[in-house]
C-alpha cells in the first residue's frame, strides 16, 4: 500500500461544476502539499498545510490530521483547471516529499 | 525573480553512456531536491541537500546515481552507465530551508527529459 493514496485517478467535469479530489496518507507528516502539473510538465505548488483549511481564489484545501485525510476543492471549475493534481507529504523525518499517484482532471466547456 | 532552472531540457543518450543534469536553484534557497518522474508513474524522491549538512541520498535507486551541490548553489545529478529504465523526467526543486523540517514550499524547475536508447 502506498503511503499516499489519491482518489479519483481520473476525473472529468463540466465547466462550472464543484470538484473534490481526496488524499489519504498513512505516515506521520509535518505538512501536506497540493501540487498542480500542467501538460508540458511544469509543477506548481498550490498549497502547503499542516492543519485546518486554506483558500486561494477558487481553490480550497482542507486537512484532517486525526483522520489523515485531505481534500482539494475547486469551485466553479473552468477548462483551464485541466491538469494533474498531486498530493504529497513531508514526513516527520525531513523535507523530502512522498507523492500520491496524481489525479488527472479534465474540465470540458 | 528567476525561478529554478534546469539544463538541458532534453537529453537523448545511448545505453551505457554517462549523463550530467544541472539544476540552478532560486538564489538564497538552502534546500535542494532531486525527483524523478517515469513515464506513466508518479514522482519519486532521489536526493536532498540542506545547507552544509550531509545530503539525504536514501532515494537514489542505485550506485550509478550520484549528485553534488557546489558552493551551496548549483547541483549536478550524474547517472553513470545509463540504462533504458533510467528514461524519465528529472525534476529539481528548491526551498528556502528556513522554516524547519518539511514546512517549506518547494519550487520546481521545468525538468530534464532523459531518453536512453
Amino acid at each position: 500500500k502506498n503511503e499516499v493514496e489519491q482518489s479519483p485517478q481520473n476525473l472529468t467535469a463540466q465547466e462550472g461544476e464543484f470538484i473534490t479530489i481526496n488524499c489519504s496518507y498513512s505516515v506521520g507528516i509535518s505538512a501536506l502539499h497540493w501540487l498542480q502539473q500542467h501538460p508540458g510538465g511544469g509543477i506548481v505548488s498550490l498549497f502547503m498545510l499542516s492543519s485546518g483549511k486554506k483558500k486561494h481564489g477558487r481553490l480550497i484545501a482542507t486537512i484532517n490530521i486525526q483522520e489523515k485525510h485531505s481534500s482539494l476543492h475547486i469551485t466553479a471549475s473552468h477548462p483551464r483547471d485541466s491538469a494533474v493534481y498531486i498530493c504529497a507529504v513531508s514526513s516527520l523525518r525531513g523535507s523530502r516529499l512522498t507523492f500520491g499517484e496524481g489525479t488527472q482532471l479534465t474540465v470540458n466547456p | 525573480g528567476a525561478g529554478v532552472s534546469q539544463s538541458p531540457s532534453n537529453k537523448v543518450t545511448e545505453k551505457g553512456k554517462d549523463v550530467e543534469l544541472r539544476c540552478d536553484p532560486i538564489s538564497g534557497h538552502t534546500a535542494l531536491y532531486w525527483y524523478r518522474q517515469s513515464l506513466g508513474q508518479g514522482l519519486e524522491f532521489l536526493i536532498y541537500f540542506q545547507g552544509n549538512s550531509a545530503p539525504d541520498k536514501s532515494g537514489l535507486p542505485s550506485d550509478r546515481f550520484s549528485a553534488e551541490r557546489t558552493g551551496g548553489s548549483v547541483s549536478t545529478l550524474t547517472i553513470q552507465r545509463t540504462q533504458q529504465e533510467d528514461s524519465a523526467v528529472y525534476l529539481c526543486a528548491s526551498s528556502p530551508g528556513t522554516s524547519g523540517s518539511g514546512m517549506d514550499t518547494q519550487y520546481f524547475g521545468p525538468g530534464t527529459r532523459l531518453t536512453v536508447l
